[in-house]
């Protein structure tokens, strides 16, 4: 346990639904990333939050994803009309910048998957 | 496109053995290598940082680190069946975006 916890752990949903996921860091981390990992891939970046800002985002992330880091704390990942190439695991990760060093520790990851 | 490549494998090894790990990558601006291992159906979990030339050791692990010829990789001493799992490299290349290879599966048969 990394200290990273996402919820749910689990999601299965309809084409064309919204769903939220949830993130909490570390709590002294002020950077926060969202991954998305599909079978037999890596983890692909979707975004990044400094504390609250968000300073990054992928071209992979449409219209239909947004994210929040509302006070810096915690973070939400919505996906809107979902569409069953949604389907994969996202991971998020958070860490603290140490000099030129960070290292991220990723979360349980929520798996989503849309009929 | 920056790029991270490592060979999909399976890579097998007999328990006891010593595995090897590849990894290249294309941005000779990265700064921060990791190697994260990960089992079936879990999230990454880091085993090795690396940010220097030459070699890191952690136990069983040690990574390797040639700037010069974009290459960093992962040995594993004393294989165990517990180690069979996909191993990730990951580049940070200075900026917000952290690149992962897809992987080397690894197996370790008892």
């Amino acid at each position: 346990d990394t200290g990273v916890s996402q919820n749910p752990r689990h999601k299965i949903t309809k084409r064309g639904q919204n769903v939220t996921f949830r993130c909490d860091p570390i709590s002294e981390h002020n950077r926060l990333y969202w991954y998305r990992q599909t079978l037999g891939q890596g983890p692909e970046f979707l975004t990044y939050f400094q504390n609250e800002a968000q300073l990054e985002k992928s071209r992979l992330l449409s219209d239909r994803f947004s994210a929040e880091r509302p006070k810096g704390s915690f973070s939400t990942l919505e996906i809107q009309r979902t569409e069953q190439g949604d389907s994969a695991m996202y991971l998020c990760a958070s860490s603290l910048m140490a000099g030129v060093q960070e290292t991220q520790y990723f979360g349980p990851g929520t798996r989503l998957l849309v009929l | 496109q920056k790029e991270v490549e490592q060979n999909s494998g399976p890579l097998s090894v007999p328990e006891g053995a010593i595995a090897s790990l590849n990894c290249t990558y294309s941005d000779r601006g990265s700064q921060s290598f990791f190697w994260y291992r990960q089992y079936s159906g879990k999230s990454p979990e880091l085993i090795m940082s690396i940010y220097s030339n030459g070699d890191k050791e952690d136990g069983r692990f040690t990574a390797q680190l040639n700037k010069a010829s974009q290459y960093v990789s992962l040995l594993i001493r004393d294989s165990q069946p517990s180690d069979s799992a996909t191993y990730l490299c990951a580049v940070d290349t200075g900026g917000f975006k952290t690149i992962f290879g897809a992987g080397t599966r690894l197996f370790v048969k008892a």
